[in-house]
C-alpha cells in the first residue's frame, strides 16, 4: 500500500543553520504531497503542499519540491530560527483514495533549534 | 472562521469505561476525518464523513469504536470498554473540497489516557 518514510529525528541545529528533512513516498499514480508542522501543545498545521510533479511548495521560508523520478518531497529551509522548533510530518493523499482524501503520514521528525 | 475545535482536550479514564469526544469542524466544511496518533508515530486514519454519511472506516476502528455526525455538523467519537491500548491523541480534521490536493484543517486533538 501507499506509504511515507521520513528521516528519523531528533534533528538538532543552531540558529541560522540550513535544514533538510528527507521524505520519500510509495504510491501509485500521482498523489498530492504535504508537509504539516506541529508546535508544542498545538494541532497540526499545513506548512506547504504540492499537487503535481515538479511543483514547489513554499511557506515561511520553507520549500519542498515534488520529485516524481525520485519519489521524494524533501523539506528545506536556508536559515532556521528557534521558533521553528516543532515536529514536522510529511504526508500524502493518494490519487486513488477509498477514504476520501484521507492523508497517509510519516512518523514525524522532531526539530530542535538552539540560539 | 474559528478553526476546528475538539473537546475535551484531555481525558483520563479507567480501563473498561466509555468515553466520548466531540469535534466541531470549520463551518460549511462537508468532509470530516478522525485520526489517531500514538507516541512517536504520525496520525493514522480512522474514519471519515461526508456531510452526515460515514463513508469509510479503517481496520483500526474496532467494534468498540463508533462515530456519528448528526445533521452533518459536529461529530462524536465514542470508545466503549476502553483498553490501555486506546491511549493516544485523537485528531479531527475537516475539509471543504473533495479534490486530492485540498487542505485538511486539524483540531488540537483530544489526548486520551487509559489507566
Amino acid at each position: 500500500g501507499d506509504s511515507v518514510t521520513q528521516m528519523e529525528g531528533p534533528v538538532t541545529l543552531s540558529e541560522e543553520a540550513f535544514l533538510t528533512i528527507n521524505c520519500t513516498y510509495t504510491a501509485t499514480g500521482y498523489p498530492s504531497l504535504f508537509w504539516y508542522v506541529q508546535y508544542p501543545g498545538e494541532g497540526l498545521q499545513l506548512l506547504l503542499k504540492a499537487t503535481k510533479a515538479d511543483d514547489k511548495g513554499s511557506n515561511k521560508g520553507f520549500e519542498a519540491t515534488y520529485r516524481k523520478e525520485t519519489t521524494s518531497f524533501h523539506l528545506e529551509k536556508g536559515s532556521v530560527q528557534v521558533s521553528d522548533s516543532a515536529v514536522y510530518f510529511c504526508a500524502l493523499s493518494p490519487s486513488v483514495n477509498q477514504a476520501g482524501t484521507a492523508l497517509i503520514f510519516g512518523k514525524g521528525t522532531t526539530l530542535s533549534v538552539s540560539s | 472562521d474559528t478553526g476546528v475545535s475538539q473537546d475535551p482536550r484531555h481525558k483520563i479514564t479507567k480501563r473498561g469505561q466509555n468515553v466520548t469526544f466531540r469535534c466541531d469542524p470549520i463551518s460549511e466544511h462537508n468532509r470530516l476525518y478522525w485520526y489517531r496518533q500514538t507516541l512517536g508515530q504520525g496520525p493514522e486514519f480512522l474514519t471519515y464523513f461526508q456531510n452526515e454519511a460515514q463513508l469509510e472506516k479503517s481496520r483500526l476502528l474496532s467494534d468498540r469504536f463508533s462515530a456519528e455526525r448528526p445533521k452533518g455538523s459536529f461529530s462524536t467519537l465514542e470508545i466503549q470498554r476502553t483498553e490501555q491500548g486506546d491511549s493516544a491523541m485523537y485528531l479531527c480534521a475537516s475539509i471543504s473540497g473533495a479534490a486530492v490536493g485540498d487542505t485538511q484543517y486539524f483540531g488540537p486533538g483530544t489526548r486520551l489516557t487509559v489507566l
